[in-house]
């Protein structure tokens, strides 16, 4: 039973513009949201978290949005760099500090 | 943020034997976890690393096979035991330095091979 999905395995996007990358989850009982980057060879790097209680959060070019009554957050990268090309990884908690993570997504972005 | 090292970085190993993975953080924490991500797929968590006592494991991983040790706030060990090519995977330690629902930093991660 996958709690966290990410159905876009992957995501190509032209420099300068918006990704979109969207993360479902099916526990009400997640309180807590966390996006990752990860290059290969790497560990995972957190980027931008938010709690239950807001619906948004921006951190330079990087905003999450959560939509708790959809159970759907999405991360928007704006504008996008070649840099930002890497696995995203969404990671949701609850009452204890166990992370569930959605399965990544790639994102390509193309000069 | 903390600075987490592990080691060793990556290693291949024979079938039957193990490995013990290191993880050392330059702060103390209070909250040391164990991950696997096997090849194309997320992570999971293996077991949360409890100071001063026995790890936590979740579903699906036993101590038997996973031994981990915590003696101090900044210092894990996860060993492998008993390998084989299914263990093949990337093991990440993870720290948080509040109790409840709090962000978790990666290590860079330990990259195995099983043969």
């Amino acid at each position: 039973d996958q709690q966290v999905k990410q159905n876009s395995p992957s995501l190509s996007v032209q420099e300068g513009r918006i990704s979109i990358l969207n993360c479902d989850y099916t526990n009400s009982m997640f309180d807590y949201f966390l996006w990752y980057k990860k290059y290969p060879a790497e560990g995972p790097t957190f980027l931008i978290s938010i709690s239950s209680i807001k619906d948004k959060n921006e951190d330079g070019r990087f905003t999450v949005f959560l939509n708790k009554s959809a159970k759907h957050l999405s991360l928007h990268i704006v504008p996008s760099q070649p840099g930002d090309s890497a696995v995203y990884f969404c990671a949701a908690s609850g009452a204890t500090n166990k992370l569930i993570f959605g399965t990544g997504t790639l994102l390509a972005v193309q000069p | 943020s903390a600075v987490i090292s592990q080691k060793p970085s990556r290693d291949i190993c024979q079938r039957g034997t193990s490995l013990t993975i290191q993880c050392q953080v330059d702060s103390q924490v209070t909250m040391m976890f164990w991950y696997r991500q096997q090849p194309g797929q997320s992570l999971t968590l293996i077991a949360t690393a409890n100071q001063g006592s026995e790890a936590t494991y979740e579903s699906g991983f036993v101590i038997d096979k996973f031994p981990i040790s915590r003696p101090n706030l900044t210092f894990s060990t996860l060993t492998v035991s008993n390998m084989s090519p299914e263990d093949s995977s990337i093991y990440l330690c993870s720290v948080s330095s509040s109790g409840n629902s709090d962000t978790q930093y990666f290590g860079p991660g330990t990259r195995l091979t099983v043969l």
